[in-house]
């Protein structure tokens, strides 16, 4: 099953404006993570926020956190045509060994036109 | 990129038959997870091993098996394949013992089963 939703599925943007994506997650997580994945290829991880942090930046990344409400956004702040590709939010759980297993939602799916 | 590396990158099966996977984990990583992705759907976690034992299990039949060796490589089996088996298979390697922190994906096997 999957942990997250995010919301838009998808998004059609011009070069240069900003994408905001949202991510609602279920359960109990350690933390969320926010992956890329381009044309259903391999997922390059992008950002980190733990479960004690309400916000953390990396370049043109910003990513929040409200663990009382269980949602997550990404903003991607001056976007380029290099940007398009399927963004999915993770949510690290702990389960019974020492290492837990990322819960994937179903992606967003943003397209940035030159 | 990464430096998890996965074999095959594309795969066609009939249905019944078995399948094996191949993924190599990044330098000084020793932990190995193995996700399924459906088309247009996110990753959902199959299976994770730690120091060559089975550390956590998603909800996968047990014709979903896996191993890894000393070298931390991994290797992902499946039995008795079914049409709904069809899909981008991802391992991802990291550090055990930290607790999910983030995960380096591979390429992935595109598993076609006719």
């Amino acid at each position: 099953s999957q942990q997250g939703e995010e919301d838009p599925q998808a998004l059609s943007i011009q070069e240069g404006e900003n994408a905001t994506m949202n991510c609602s997650y279920k359960t109990s997580i350690n933390n969320l993570q926010w992956y890329r994945q381009n044309s259903g290829r391999g997922l390059v991880h992008l950002i980190l926020i733990r479960s004690n942090e309400r916000e953390k930046h990396s370049g043109r990344l910003r990513v929040t956190l409200d663990t009382s409400k269980k949602s997550s956004s990404l903003l991607i702040t001056a976007s380029r045509a290099a940007d398009t590709a399927s963004y999915f939010c993770a949510g690290g759980a702990p389960h019974g060994g020492s290492q837990g297993n990322l819960i994937f939602g179903k992606g967003t799916k943003l397209s940035v036109k030159p | 990129e990464t430096g998890v590396t996965q074999s095959p990158t594309h795969l066609i099966k009939t249905r019944g038959q078995q399948v094996t996977l191949r993924c190599s984990s990044q330098s000084g990583h020793n932990t190995v997870s193995w996700y399924q992705q459906a088309l247009g759907q996110g990753p959902q976690f199959i299976f994770q091993y730690y120091r060559e034992e089975e550390n956590g299990r998603g909800n996968f039949p047990p014709r979903f098996s896996g191993l890894q060796f000393p070298n931390y490589s991994s290797e992902l089996n499946v039995n008795a394949l079914e049409l709904d088996d069809s899909a981008l298979y991802l391992c991802a390697s990291s550090m055990g013992g930290q607790g999910i922190d983030t995960q380096y994906f591979g390429p992935g096997t595109r598993l076609t089963v006719l």
